[in-house]
């Protein structure tokens, strides 16, 4: 089954809004990855966040999670057109060997001009 | 700095037809080297996943095989492609046997099965 999970499936902004994922896990992580995917692209990573910590910012990015949730958030501050993209979370599983790393359904961001 | 490439962008193939599709990392020595499978507005299955030349891991029982000839060479085949075999597959490598490493991702090959 699925380990990461987000909410919602899609979402549709206004250039300037902030846009907040969600990603809900099932198992204990060692971390979580968040990644964005444009069209027909492949993806590319933005940001990891430890199980030790609790949140992390990079640029207009902020995550936070909460392991007794076993949850994460991705903010969008000061969204743009060209943030428009599918954003999906990773973990990967206690005991798990190597880095693989289970993908969420990802949310559909759309950020309107 | 290191790159992936992956090759053919794009692939229509009949049922029942050979598959072989490359990907090749440069920049970088004993990559762990993944295949994922896309289907359309969802996320991403891994196929394979290897850490070393000639050891390869599969996850899921399918029509699919995997090989890494070569230390930044990983390659994904089948003898018969299926129409479920229809998708777009990308390749991404790492490095480091822990998790707490980002992978990087090529643009992906979007195979029809026709």
């Amino acid at each position: 089954s699925q380990q990461g999970e987000e909410d919602p499936q899609a979402l549709s902004i206004q250039e300037g809004e902030n846009a907040t994922m969600n990603c809900s896990y099932k198992t204990s992580i060692n971390n979580l990855q968040w990644y964005r995917q444009n069209s027909g692209r492949g993806l590319v990573h933005l940001i990891l966040i430890r199980s030790n910590e609790r949140e992390k910012h990079s640029g207009r990015l902020r995550v936070t999670l909460d392991t007794s949730k076993k949850s994460s958030s991705l903010l969008i501050t000061a969204s743009r057109a060209a943030d428009t993209a599918s954003y999906f979370c990773a973990t990967d599983g206690m005991g798990t060997s190597g880095s693989r790393l289970t993908f969420g359904e990802g949310t559909q961001l759309t950020v309107n001009p | 700095s290191q790159t992936i490439h992956q090759w053919p962008a794009t692939l229509v193939q009949p049922v029942g037809s050979p598959l072989s599709l490359e990907c090749t990392v440069e920049g970088t020595s004993n990559p762990n080297l993944y295949w994922y499978r896309q289907a359309a507005g969802r996320g991403l299955q891994l196929l394979f996943y290897s850490v070393g030349i000639g050891q390869i891991s599969s996850e899921v029982p399918q029509n699919l095989s995997a090989s890494r000839p070569q230390d930044r060479q990983f390659i994904l085949s089948s003898k018969k492609l299926l129409l479920s075999d229809s998708g777009f597959y990308l390749c991404a490598w790492s490095v480091g046997r822990n998790s707490n490493q980002p992978q990087h991702f090529g643009d992906g090959t979007r195979l029809s099965i026709l």
